[in-house]
């Protein structure tokens, strides 16, 4: 059974400061990983996807993968009251049938103004 | 972006009635869609996939007569959940793929049985 952890939070952030959050995997053949954003009542949104090791940085959003080590975290600079909300971090599941996702339990995220 | 819709995004219903729920693509066809489930507090649990002219794959644990998924056309798949109880209440999500690496997650749609 592949499982993707993630921290239950809740994390409280200062409002302008980062949030930083952090998802491991155990498949080490996972290429592909996903941060939605799923606020009270909703659906998730997607954020993010990285596929390589290393930084990919969108708007205040950066995702960072270290295969090696076999984790992914994402950070929001400059928090806002409205990135609160939960934080999903996602796998595939198998590499022949895209979009069957393994999600983490979600970390929830409050921005304290 | 592409739009996923459901129907409806709110449904009450008593014990042993069965409950249809509709994943819409509105602008693109999806040869292959999932269901979700989300128990509060919970993080979202893969279904089954909905894959259009065929059967659909359940996902171990889940009763394939009593999550009934219809995928009849490439914009259309149904979720019917069959004599429903109290423990079926839970947050039901669709995603439709387009092309290789993109999905689409619907509103859901919030099932209470009594």
């Amino acid at each position: 059974q592949k499982e993707v952890e993630q921290n239950s939070g809740p994390l409280s952030v200062p409002e302008g400061a980062i949030a930083s959050l952090n998802c491991t995997y155990s498949d080490r053949g996972s290429q592909s990983f996903f941060w939605y954003r799923q606020y009270s009542g909703k659906s998730p949104e997607l954020i993010m996807s990285i596929y390589s090791n290393g930084d990919k940085e969108d708007g205040r959003f950066t995702a960072q993968l270290n295969k090696a080590s076999q984790y992914v975290s994402l950070l929001i600079r400059d928090s806002q009251p409205s990135d609160s909300a939960t934080y999903l971090c996602a796998a595939p599941m198998t590499t022949d049938s895209w979009g069957k996702f393994q999600f983490g339990a979600g970390t929830q995220v409050v921005v304290t103004p | 972006g592409a739009v996923v819709s459901q129907h409806p995004s709110r449904v009450i219903c008593k014990s042993g009635t069965s409950v249809k729920i509709e994943c819409r693509s509105l602008d693109f066809q999806a040869t292959t869609m999932f269901w979700y489930r989300q128990f509060p507090k919970q993080s979202l649990m893969l279904m089954a996939t909905s894959n259009e002219g065929s059967k659909a794959t359940y996902e171990q644990g889940v009763e394939k007569d009593k999550f009934l998924i219809n995928h009849a056309s490439l914009t259309l798949s149904t979720l019917t959940v069959t004599s429903a109880h109290p423990e079926d209440s839970s947050f039901y999500i669709c995603s439709a793929r387009l092309g290789k690496e993109t999905q689409y997650f619907g509103p859901g749609t919030r099932l209470l049985v009594l």
